[in-house]
């Protein structure tokens, strides 16, 4: 049974670096039928996809986040990592990592239990 | 850039049929999934490829697509599906999420 688990800092300082890393378990990261990706979601609004990552490293970004996006793959450890850049109160979401099938027409088949990371000083 | 549309809120009588629409600029060229998400918890895909239902999700999901606009239906709809429901869509490789419907059964 295929596992995501984000882990990382609940609380980042404004014009700081938002930090997350999300563990696969249960299934192999390097699947080359699979993309791995973030999405978060603010208090009481609804979903936003980050980006997206592939096990060779190709990724995809948000054109509204991709200025200050950056998601990385180790496949030696099973994980991916988000870093997001200059954070501020908007950027206070619960971030949830996701694995994307595209045999099932890039549906988000499985999904972490999400993080709360909030900015405040 | 490339937005789909649901509404707001929609609300439907225990053991009624709910329907949620989704509408987006050649949605007609894209697939539609759906998730399902209840307070506090992760989203759940409970369509794909506009229509088709990943295993464990009850019959009574289906999902549906005319035009420009995806349309997920709840058949016999109990309580226990009281939640927001969001479409989603690629646009090229950007994906794209509808602003969620909440779904009220009462």
């Amino acid at each position: 049974q295929l596992q995501l688990q984000e882990s990382g800092p609940g609380l980042v300082t404004p014009s700081e670096t938002l930090s997350l890393t999300c563990s696969v378990s249960g299934g192999s990261i390097s699947s080359n039928i699979h993309y791995w990706a973030w999405i978060r979601q603010p208090p009481g609004k609804g979903l936003e996809w980050i980006g997206s990552i592939y096990y060779s490293g190709t990724t995809y970004y948000n054109p509204s986040l991709e200025s200050r996006v950056t998601i990385s793959v180790d496949t030696s450890k099973n994980h991916f990592s988000l870093r997001l850049s200059s954070v501020s109160a908007a950027d206070t979401a619960v971030y949830f990592c996701a694995r994307r099938a595209v045999a099932a027409g890039g549906a988000f088949d499985h999904w972490g239990q999400g993080t709360l990371v909030t900015v405040s000083s | 850039s490339y937005e789909l549309t649901q509404p707001p809120s929609v609300s439907v009588s225990p053991g009624q049929t709910a329907s949620i629409t989704c509408s987006g600029d050649k949605l007609g060229d894209k697939f539609a999934s759906w998730y399902q998400q209840k307070p506090g918890q992760s989203p759940v895909l409970v369509i794909y490829q506009d229509n088709r239902r990943p295993s464990g999700i009850p019959e009574r999901f289906s999902g549906s697509k005319s035009g420009n606009t995806a349309t997920l239906t709840i058949s016999g709809t109990p309580a226990m599906d009281e939640a927001d429901y969001y479409c989603q869509a690629w646009d090229s490789s950007i994906a794209v999420f509808g602003g969620g419907t909440k779904l009220t059964v009462l």
